[in-house]
C-alpha cells in the first residue's frame, strides 16, 4: 500500500482567492484520481490523471500530475463557497496496482 | 442513473453489540467495494467484490467483520462484536469494471458510533 501525503491538512480562504493543495508520495503511480467529498456525502470523482506532466482543467480547477508520477497538485482559481469540501487524492500503485487514498485536505471558502 | 444506495444513514450501538450495513450498487456495476473512513483519514478498503466473488479482503478484520454479496447485486457488511475503534463512516462504492483506475461511485455512507 502506497502512502500518499496531502498538504495542507486544512485550508480556509476568502471567496475569490486562489488555492493549491498537494498530494505527494515516494511511490510511483500508474494513475491518480482526485475526489471531492462534502459533509454527509460520499466522495465524487473530479478527474483522473495518467501521464507524467499531464495537466487537466475542469472549469476553475487545474490538476497537474508530476513528471515522475509521484505527486500531484490541485489549483483552484477564484474559489467560491461551493468549492468547500474535503479534497482526496487516490493513487494506483505501479507495482501492486492497488488504489490508496490520502487523508485529504479540508477546504473552507468563506463568503 | 440512480446512485449507490446505503442504509441506514446513522447507527449508534454499544461496544460488543453487532451491526449490519446494506448497500445497493448502481445497476450493471459488477464491482462493489466497502470502505472504512475514520474521522480525519481517507477511505480504507475493507473488501472488494467482483460479482459475488471476493477479489480483495486483505484489510478486513475477519475476526469481527464479515461481508457478503450473495446474488452479485446487493451487499451487507456486518460487525460482530463492535469495538470503540470501529466508529467511522462506512462507504460503499461500485464501478463498472474491477480495474483500480476505473472511477468509483460512492454512496453517502453509514455513520457508525460505538459507545
Amino acid at each position: 500500500t502506497q502512502l500518499l501525503e496531502q498538504s495542507p491538512q486544512f485550508l480556509s480562504i476568502q471567496e475569490g482567492e486562489n488555492l493549491t493543495v498537494y498530494c505527494n508520495s515516494s511511490s510511483v503511480f500508474s494513475s491518480l484520481q482526485w475526489y471531492r467529498q462534502e459533509p454527509g456525502e460520499g466522495p465524487v470523482l473530479l478527474v483522473t490523471v495518467v501521464t507524467g506532466g499531464e495537466v487537466k482543467k475542469l472549469k476553475r480547477l487545474t490538476f497537474q500530475f508530476g513528471d515522475a508520477r509521484k505527486d500531484s497538485s490541485l489549483h483552484i482559481t477564484a474559489a467560491q463557497p461551493g468549492d468547500t469540501g474535503l479534497y482526496l487524492c487516490a493513487g494506483v500503485g505501479s507495482n501492486d496496482y492497488k488504489l490508496s487514498f490520502g487523508a485529504g485536505t479540508t477546504v473552507t471558502v468563506r463568503a | 442513473e440512480a446512485g449507490v444506495a446505503q442504509s441506514p444513514r446513522y447507527k449508534i450501538i454499544e461496544k460488543r453489540q453487532s451491526v449490519a450495513f446494506w448497500c445497493n450498487p448502481i445497476s450493471g456495476h459488477a464491482t462493489l467495494y466497502w470502505y472504512q473512513q475514520i474521522l480525519g483519514q481517507g477511505p480504507k478498503l475493507l473488501i472488494q467484490f467482483q460479482n459475488n466473488g471476493v477479489v480483495d479482503d486483505s484489510q478486513l478484520p475477519k475476526d469481527r467483520f464479515s461481508a457478503e454479496r450473495l446474488k452479485g447485486v446487493d451487499s451487507t457488511l456486518k460487525i460482530q462484536p463492535a469495538k470503540l475503534e470501529d466508529s467511522a463512516v462506512y462507504l460503499c462504492a461500485s464501478s463498472l469494471e474491477g480495474t483500480p483506475s476505473t472511477p468509483l461511485h460512492f454512496g453517502n455512507g453509514t455513520r457508525l458510533t460505538v459507545t
